[in-house]
């Protein structure tokens, strides 16, 4: 099956400076990668979607400042929290799918575990 | 009213049982539903992928949906310890990837 993998799985910073995340599809070339977060008991919430080489299209109430993302690639894409605040931290969850699945079926990376101190 | 309403349970059973899980869904415009399965502190991990009215089986798993009714459930049967996890229900249709807020689901031995 497809394989999505993130780094780092886990991170805890200092409130005020700014972490990056790592999503990448390992076996496939992913025309569109999805960035997503989850709170505790809570389902996952879309903040963005990327298609790679053009500029991410944000969920509404997403600030575009605080979460850049960067698809530099078909198998590479980036969140960076700037900034990071206590309220930043999160589950923070990528997908990719690539064309010829149907609906865009998505994969998922194993999560990356934010905390702000 | 929510797109997608999924109760979150818990929802506990013994080793063996049929679990029924389902979600309801307000918006027309999906065509694609999916069922996902998130262990603690994992991604989701597609479980079984459907696009019409019907059934579809996979092994243990069978996705059922009913378009006239808003209405899609996942069957588990002789579930097993393992299986415990937390369940999502997702769809597409018009939007991007709604999910469900998941049902959590503890087989116990």
């Amino acid at each position: 099956g497809a394989v999505v993998s993130q780094h780092p799985s886990w991170v805890i910073c200092k409130s005020g400076t700014s972490v990056k995340i790592e999503c990448r599809s390992l076996d496939f070339q992913a025309t569109t990668m999805f960035w997503y977060r989850q709170f505790p008991k809570q389902s996952l919430m879309l903040m963005a979607t990327s298609n790679e080489g053009s500029k991410a299209t944000y969920e509404q109430g997403v600030e575009k400042d605080k979460f850049l993302i960067n698809h530099a690639s078909l198998t590479l894409s980036t969140l960076t929290v700037t900034s990071a605040h206590p309220e930043d931290s999160s589950f923070y969850i990528c997908s990719a799918s690539f064309s010829g699945r149907g609906a865009d079926t998505q994969y998922f990376g194993p999560g990356t575990r934010l905390t702000v101190l | 009213q929510k797109e997608v309403e999924q109760d979150p349970g818990p929802l506990s059973v013994p080793e063996g049982a049929i679990v029924s899980l389902n979600c309801t869904y307000s918006n027309s415009a999906f065509q694609y539903f999916m069922w996902y399965r998130q262990y603690s502190r994992k991604g989701p991990e597609l479980l079984m992928y459907t696009y019409s009215s019907g059934n579809k089986e996979d092994g243990r798993f069978t996705a059922q949906v009913d378009k006239s009714s808003k209405y899609i459930s996942l069957f588990i049967r002789d579930s097993q310890p393992s299986d415990s996890a937390t369940y999502l229900c997702a769809m597409i249709g018009n939007t991007p990837l709604v999910f469900g807020k998941g049902t959590r689901l503890s087989v116990i031995a």
